[in-house]
């Protein structure tokens, strides 16, 4: 029963590493999506994939990629943190439903 | 960028009162969605609405779906502790083979005892 699992829960980086965020569910669902979480803006969208062996840019694309490495994994990759992409960063799955989300990677970069 | 704009931001309740927050667009949305993000969680959904005018329930908590479908409305009665969190609007950035969500700014809300 675990739905949707990111790893790491928290991470510090410098400016300028690379890192990239974990994400699995066991759903069976199609699509999943990233989106990150910035006090007083909401959550915003920033890749998705609407079925295994695609990818789409969201809302806020610039700073990252994506890899949809199968149909239950999808990560996220920074290749050159900058403190501009400190924020909590989720990630969701569905297909035709309301989105499933899991319990964030609070990432700090100083 | 957000198309979405909730009020208010926040909001401090006594226990026992009555919450009510609104969600309105820019644009015209043919669902509005309803999540609640705990504390270190992500957010999950509350209640569904998918023609206008609808109104929905799912326990203490009631939406509706504005006529206008530039709007939608959550309203908790009886709040107690436990419904302290953020709230979350959302509707479809746009109609396709993912369901792209865009999020309103979200309700802060804190019950007192």
């Amino acid at each position: 029963n675990a739905g949707v699992t990111q790893t790491p829960k928290f991470q510090v980086l410098k400016t300028g590493q690379s890192m990239t965020l974990q994400c699995a569910q066991d759903m069976n669902h199609n699509s999943m999506y990233w989106y990150r979480q910035d006090p007083g803006m909401g959550l915003r969208l920033i890749y998705y994939s609407a079925s295994e062996g695609t990818t789409d840019k969201g809302e806020v694309p610039n700073g990252y990629n994506v890899s949809r490495l199968n149909k239950r994994e999808f990560s996220l990759r920074l290749e050159s943190a900058a403190p501009s992409q400190t924020s909590v960063y989720f990630c969701a799955s569905n297909t035709n439903s309301p989105l499933h989300f899991g319990n964030g990677t609070r990432l700090t970069v100083t | 960028g957000q198309q979405l704009n909730q009020s208010p931001q926040s909001m401090f309740i006594q226990e026992g009162e009555d919450v009510s927050m609104n969600c309105t667009s820019s644009s015209i949305f043919n669902t509005w969605l309803w999540y609640k993000q705990d504390p270190g969680e992500g957010p999950v959904l509350l209640i569904a609405l998918y023609k206008a005018g609808e109104l929905t329930s799912n326990g203490r908590l009631t939406a509706q779906f504005g006529i206008t479908r530039k709007d939608s409305f959550l309203n908790i009665s009886a709040s107690i502790p436990s419904d302290v969190g953020i709230y979350f609007c959302a509707g479809p950035l746009n109609t396709g083979t993912a369901s792209k969500l865009t999020f309103g700014t979200g309700t802060r809300l804190q019950v007192t005892l």
